[in-house]
């Protein structure tokens, strides 16, 4: 079965510090990436997203993704935390069974 | 454009009732998928609609079901409410779904069982 794996589940950063969140899936097969934040009391919204072609993904707010496929990782990266990034982040998956799968999150505090 | 919209935004009952959440996609997305958010699990897929016909379905108890009308409008029902169907309930629309599409959520229905 698909799974999408967070293995961070609360990071702490001071700002200005660099981010790196973990993000891992089972599925052999051609898959859609996306990282979506959900900030305190808001909806989720999207980051960024990989369909195909350069692997390397820049989202909205500083925020990129690299795909290794031959890890099955789409790690979220931003070089420099702000205060305003405190939220919870969310790594997701569609595969063949054309849904999106989700990870359990990982919540970011940057503390100022 | 208008996001997605969820109704109502919070509601509070007690077990054994059932419950109607409501979402109206953005105007011309034809694909409503349901989630279940609570702390430690993360987001889990209940079920997704496109043209009014159930097209994925997670692994939820029969007690949770849902449907689309014709105009993408689609609803959840949860009976027999337990103290463990607590939980944000996310609508996600997109145009027509699956691989190559973006999904926009709403902000969710908060469900809590007395």
């Amino acid at each position: 079965a698909q799974s999408v794996s967070q293995h961070n589940h609360h990071v702490i950063l001071s700002e200005a510090a660099s981010l790196e969140l973990g993000c891992n899936y089972s599925y052999g097969g051609t898959v859609n990436l996306f990282w979506y934040v959900q900030y305190p009391g808001q909806h989720l919204q999207l980051l960024l997203k990989y369909f195909s072609g350069d692997p390397l993904v820049k989202g909205i707010k500083g925020f990129e993704a690299e795909f290794i496929k031959s890890k099955f990782s789409f790690n979220l990266r931003k070089p420099s935390v702000q205060w305003s990034d405190t939220a919870e982040y969310f790594c997701a998956v569609i595969t063949g069974a054309n849904n999106l799968f989700f990870g359990t999150g990982t919540r970011l505090t940057v503390i100022p | 454009k208008a996001g997605v919209t969820q109704t109502p935004r919070y509601l509070i009952k007690t077990r054994g009732q059932q419950v109607t959440l409501s979402c109206s996609p953005i105007s011309g997305h034809r694909s409503v998928s349901w989630y279940q958010q609570t702390p430690g699990q993360g987001l889990q897929f209940l079920f997704e609609y496109f043209s009014e016909t159930q097209r994925n379905k997670g692994n939820f108890p029969g007690r949770f079901s849902g449907r689309q009308f014709s105009n993408s409008r689609s609803e959840m029902n949860v009976s027999t409410l337990e103290l463990g169907d607590s939980a944000l309930y996310l609508c996600a629309s997109s145009l027509v779904g699956g691989r190559g599409t973006e999904a926009f959520f709403g902000q969710g229905t908060r469900l809590t069982v007395v």
